[in-house]
């Protein structure tokens, strides 16, 4: 069946940067664009970035100025988000999901808790 | 794109027959989907292409509507049933959700 397992809570300093990484299992690896999402406390939803795990390319939502990368290790089929300089803004649980544009999100890992705090 | 939901909370009885809407700020054509999500979970797909129901969702969900209005109907109310919906619009970059509709136990 298909999976996406993600790595655990995080908890980080102003300023420091965090890397959550999604496991993918169950289905072709390469067939199918890994999106990241994230929820802040009592929020709704937010789209962050997405990735083409068979070419490597991406795209992320220009509100993170550049903050966000998003790379994949085919051989472990694993997706990584790293998210730089962060804020107490940026605390929220993060989401990985597969997507596509015509059949939506069918496929959510279970959610990593990152905590910014001095 | 802006995705605008109404009601933002809605109290409803088991058995009941809620109607959730969302409306885009332009044009995205069918390229909406329906999410569930309970207290600490990851949200589930329910309809995409916004009228399609997903495999597994029971057949009392349902999702019309095109281009800038959409709706989510569950034609009776369940008690499974109670938690968050939120729209998606798939149709541009970035992707957008509506703020969410919570629906809770009357």
């Amino acid at each position: 069946q298909v999976q996406l397992v993600q790595s655990g809570t995080e908890v980080k300093k102003p300023g420091a940067s965090v890397k959550v990484s999604c496991k993918a299992s169950g289905y072709m690896f390469t067939s199918f664009y890994i999106h990241w999402m994230r929820q802040a406390p009592g929020q709704g939803l937010e789209w962050m970035a997405w990735i083409n795990p068979y070419t490597g390319g991406t795209n992320d939502a220009q509100k993170f100025q550049g903050r966000v990368s998003v790379t994949r290790d085919p051989s472990i089929a694993t997706v990584y988000m790293e998210l730089r300089r962060l804020t107490s803004d940026d605390t929220a649980v993060y989401y990985c999901a597969r997507c596509t544009h015509a059949s939506g999100c069918d496929y959510w890992g279970q959610g990593t808790l990152v905590t910014v705090s001095s | 794109i802006q995705l605008t939901q109404s009601p933002s909370f809605l109290s409803a009885s088991v058995g009941d027959r809620v109607t959730i809407t969302c409306r885009a700020s332009q044009d995205i054509s069918s390229y909406l989907a329906w999410y569930q999500q309970k207290p600490g979970k990851a949200p589930k797909l329910l309809i995409y292409a916004a009228s399609t129901l997903q495999n597994g969702v029971p057949s009392r969900f349902s999702g019309s509507g095109s281009g800038t209005e959409f709706t989510l109907t569950i034609s009776s109310l369940q008690p499974e049933d109670f938690a968050t919906y939120s729209c998606q619009q798939l149709n541009t970059y970035p992707l957008t959700f509506g703020g969410g509709t919570k629906v809770e136990i009357k």
